[in-house]
């Protein structure tokens, strides 16, 4: 089974708040993990990706992908009203082929 | 930043017509992708494109549908019969294969009306 599950929120926080955004996966397949930000009625935007395991650091963003617990994560610091979009996590299983979507989270930081 | 871009932003086209969706993708990727998405829905995988050939399709991808790389730098979707299901926003994306930098891309979309 290929699925890939989000909590699609909302998520509400005020500006500077540490934002923590989860998918869980069932597939132990799965390699390639990414995080994307997409506006309304926009094309998602990749903001991390990460092979295989391990932490992955970029500016405020922070991914992490748990493998044996099949869980992935997005942390964002210091949290700002630009921030507010819908994250959507994508995992794919082998280069070149289709990623499965979360349903998204949508997240709104109120300054 | 490299872009993959997408024509057009939007159409309208009566049920039953045929619609040809238009996209650039990044000049030094190798994988081409096209997604959909429904409004309030998930983001959906249709079909992949490697070396000329389709690599991978999705059971969305029916008979209805098809995609071509005309030249070397287009990559187009093609409806050949819409009906009102199909409306929804179409992504292109495209990627190199593998590695540190995936690059995984995503066109703006195109938003199709089927009336």
């Amino acid at each position: 089974q290929k699925e890939v599950e989000q909590d699609p929120g909302p998520l509400s926080v005020p500006e500077g708040a540490i934002v923590s955004l989860n998918c869980t996966y069932s597939n132990s397949a799965f390699q390639y993990f990414m995080w994307y930000r997409q506006y309304s009625r926009k094309g998602p935007e990749l903001l991390m990706y990460t092979y295989s395991s391990g932490n992955k650091e970029d500016g405020r963003f922070t991914a992490q992908v748990d493998k044996s617990s099949k869980y992935i994560s997005l942390f964002i610091r210091d949290s700002q009203p630009s921030d507010s979009a819908t994250y959507l996590c994508a995992i794919g299983e082998q280069a070149g082929t289709a990623l499965i979507f979360g349903k998204g989270t949508t997240l709104s930081v109120s300054s | 930043e490299p872009e993959v871009t997408q024509t057009p932003s939007h159409q309208v086209t009566q049920m039953g017509q045929e619609v040809i969706l238009r996209c650039v993708p990044i000049s030094n990727h190798l994988y081409f992708y096209w997604y959909r998405q429904i409004l309030g829905q998930k983001v959906e995988f249709l079909v992949s494109f490697y070396n000329n050939e389709i690599s991978e399709k999705s059971e969305i991808f029916d008979d209805q549908f098809s995609v071509e790389r005309p030249d070397g730098s287009n990559f187009t979707l093609k409806i050949r019969s819409t009906k009102l299901e199909d409306s929804a926003m179409y992504f292109c994306a495209s990627s190199v294969s593998m590695g540190q930098d995936y690059g995984y891309t995503f066109g703006s979309g195109t938003r199709l009306t089927v009336v």
